[in-house]
């Protein structure tokens, strides 16, 4: 069955940076676009980035553009986000997600997600 | 960018009640445009992508309907387990979501 598990969450200085990962299981991870969805404590949805099935293209949202950097390996199914100048408001739970076949740009699979707090 | 907007905020109803939640884009997006279900402490999970098609095991009690720049996701009759927050996603362009709609018991 399809496993998404992200890790590298924690408490971080504002900033500083972290590096999440997501390790995919159960599908063959290289022919799926991946994203990065986030959610501050108690708020909505945001997406974050994309990468495409091979890396090939990236895109991100404007609030995390040229901060964030979104990377995966697909010789260990893995997707990764690299967030570098951490502000308050990137705390929030971080969801790895992946395409839906067919219709890209929706999200059939989601992790279970990890909380990223940014404080001093 | 293209603004999602939801109503209500906040849905009281019981069980057995029919449900309608209305998503509304800030400029058109044709049919692209996902509905996802989220209880507290999960993640999202699908229930419709191009606002209509019923996404694979979603019971068929959800639906959706819409083009354009409104759509609508109806619940026929509610049931105990569908008490949970709502979110449409536009994926038209890049990819936004609305702020969602709290489903409580009445």
């Amino acid at each position: 069955q399809v496993q998404l598990v992200e890790s590298g969450g924690g408490v971080v200085q504002p900033g500083r940076s972290l590096r999440l990962s997501c390790a995919a299981s159960g599908f063959t991870f290289n022919s799926y676009g991946m994203h990065w969805v986030r959610q501050a404590p108690g708020k909505g949805l945001d997406w974050v980035a994309l990468t495409w099935y091979d890396g090939s293209n990236k895109y991100y949202a404007d609030s995390v553009k040229g901060r964030f950097t979104i990377s995966r390996d697909n010789s260990k199914s893995s997707l990764y986000l690299q967030m570098n100048s951490l502000r308050a408001e990137d705390t929030g739970v971080y969801y790895c997600a992946r395409e839906k076949v067919g219709q890209a740009g929706t999200f059939d699979y989601w992790g279970q997600g990890t909380l990223v707090i940014v404080s001093s | 960018d293209i603004q999602m907007t939801q109503s209500p905020s906040t849905l009281s109803a019981s069980v057995g009640d029919r449900v309608t939640i209305t998503c509304r884009a800030s400029q058109s997006i044709n049919s692209w445009l996902a509905w996802y279900q989220q209880k507290p402490g999960k993640s999202p999970k699908m229930l419709i992508y191009k606002a209509s098609s019923l996404e694979s095991g979603v019971p068929s009690r959800f639906s959706g309907s819409g083009s354009g720049t409104e759509f609508t996701l109806t619940i026929s009759s509610l049931q105990p387990d569908d008490f949970a927050t709502y979110y449409c996603q536009q994926y038209n362009t890049y990819w936004t979501f609305g702020q969602g709609t709290k489903v409580e018991i009445k």
